[in-house]
């Protein structure tokens, strides 16, 4: 059925490498949002995304939106300590809610 | 603060217990949602409601049963419930059911459940 995919799953990196995590569905969105989760936290809204091609920043991390809008990326710039926790994209799937991707968990080792 | 509170943070029960989950959201919403998150599935819709009637049911279990009074909070009952059960139970709260621009999901900060 539809649904939003979302790779890696987990990712180590060491503080200061970037970061990128990608958000991939089989069909047009008509707009995407991203949230973070902290550890034992709960997810907060970062962005939505709504036109072809979109680019948004926030300081260090960068949000695209893809073309066809079916994918979605957040890059993060010389990850921090602080960016740690998981990254979720979250998709419409029908006209009354969002389908949230897995997840990609971020560890960054100081 | 997220406008959104839950109660309990961390609840223990028996599996031939009865309990509650109770959601309360301050933002002016019309919508109200229960997700449930495990290590196997991240992030679950169990229910939606917008104006207090029940939109969405996602095939749960009936030892899961939701209750909205009105459109501020929102309670899920536990009954008889599985050890694999256990899990985050996070409520969530946006303007409208909608999934248009704008109308982004603001979650609580959640209800540990422990079944043993």
């Amino acid at each position: 059925g539809q649904q939003v995919m979302q790779i890696p799953q987990y990712q180590h990196v060491q503080e200061g490498e970037d970061f990128t995590t990608y958000c991939n569905s089989s069909t047009t969105l008509s707009n995407i949002q991203w949230y973070k989760q902290r550890p034992g936290g709960h997810p907060v809204f970062l962005i939505q995304l709504v036109k072809s091609g979109e680019v948004k920043k926030q300081k260090r991390l960068t949000f695209q939106f893809g073309e066809a809008k079916k994918n979605s990326s957040l890059h993060i710039t010389a990850t921090q300590t602080t960016d740690v926790g998981t990254y979720f994209c979250a998709g419409p799937i029908n006209f009354n809610k969002f389908y949230f991707g897995s997840g990609t968990k971020l560890n960054v080792k100081p | 603060e997220t406008g959104v509170t839950q109660t309990p943070r961390h609840l223990v029960m028996g599996m031939t217990n009865k309990k509650s989950l109770k959601c309360e959201q301050h933002l002016g919403h019309n919508a109200m949602y229960w997700y449930k998150q495990s290590a196997k599935k991240p992030l679950e819709l169990m229910f939606v409601y917008s104006l207090e009637e029940r939109v969405e049911n996602n095939s749960v279990p009936s030892r899961f049963s939701p209750e909205c009074p009105n459109s501020s909070h929102l309670f899920l009952h536990l009954h008889t419930l599985q050890p694999e059960d256990s899990a985050l139970y996070l409520c969530a709260s946006s303007q409208d059911t909608g999934t248009g621009s704008g109308n982004t999901i603001y979650f609580g900060e959640g209800s540990w459940l422990t079944v043993v």
